[in-house]
């Protein structure tokens, strides 16, 4: 079943902060998230696991609540190069990552 | 270091045809999985492949089969194709798990007329 993301969409100015939520009706075994520009390939940004551990490489912080079954990305101090569509993908344990339906970010001089 | 390679870029087919896409997944990984994205949706998992088997599939009709070779290549083959298949075929490579993420190809465009 496919993760449900809000907001739809968000403008925003340089240097504001976003949050993008992402909530799954089953349990989770991970979160990823990843960044999607016009006419390109989605981009890893992180991954959550169960348990705690975070892996990524991007100055984008995530939290995950695995009792809740909610993630948040969090983008500090926003740059223009945030600008796209951001997808949160979910998997439980079951090989099958799910995305939502997106979160388009339009980041603004 | 090459990231995932597919092929066609773009494809034209008609309807009731056949189509194959290609899949190289990034070197060192293992697994590949195949997604649909329609214009402004996200990624609709088909099916993933590790060692060479179907390992987990989504709400995809039989149309749709793949194969992975034993050089982690895969295919995504669409029998009896329909308007509806129209869209963006994204292949994901990972290592065994996805602990570390998934590397996305930029995709096939397949237009069905």
């Amino acid at each position: 079943q496919q993760p449900v993301q809000s907001p739809q969409a968000v403008i925003l100015r340089e240097g504001e902060d976003a949050v993008i939520n992402c909530s799954s009706s089953k349990a989770l075994y991970s979160v990823h998230w990843y960044r999607q520009k016009h006419g390109e390939a989605p981009v890893f940004l992180m991954i959550l696991l169960k348990g705690g551990e975070q892996k990524g490489h991007e100055k984008i912080s995530a939290s995950f609540n695995e009792k809740k079954q909610q993630s948040s990305l969090y983008l500090t101090a926003s740059q223009l190069s945030y600008s796209g569509t951001y997808f949160c993908g979910t998997e439980g344990g079951d090989y099958k990552l799910s995305f939502g339906a997106g979160t388009t970010v339009t980041v603004r001089a | 270091d090459a990231g995932v390679t597919q092929s066609p870029t773009h494809l034209i087919k008609t309807r009731g045809q056949q189509v194959t896409l290609r899949c190289s997944p990034k070197s060192g990984h293992d697994t590949v999985s195949w997604y649909q994205q329609a214009l402004g949706q996200g990624p609709q998992f088909i099916f993933q492949y590790y060692e060479e088997e179907e390992r987990q599939r989504g709400n995809f009709p039989d149309r749709f089969s793949g194969h992975q070779y034993p050089n982690y290549s895969s295919e995504l083959n669409v029998n009896a194709l329909l308007l509806g298949d129209s869209a963006l075929y994204l292949c994901a490579s990972s290592l065994v798990g996805g602990d570390y993420g998934y590397t996305f190809g930029s995709g096939t465009r397949l237009t069905v007329v």
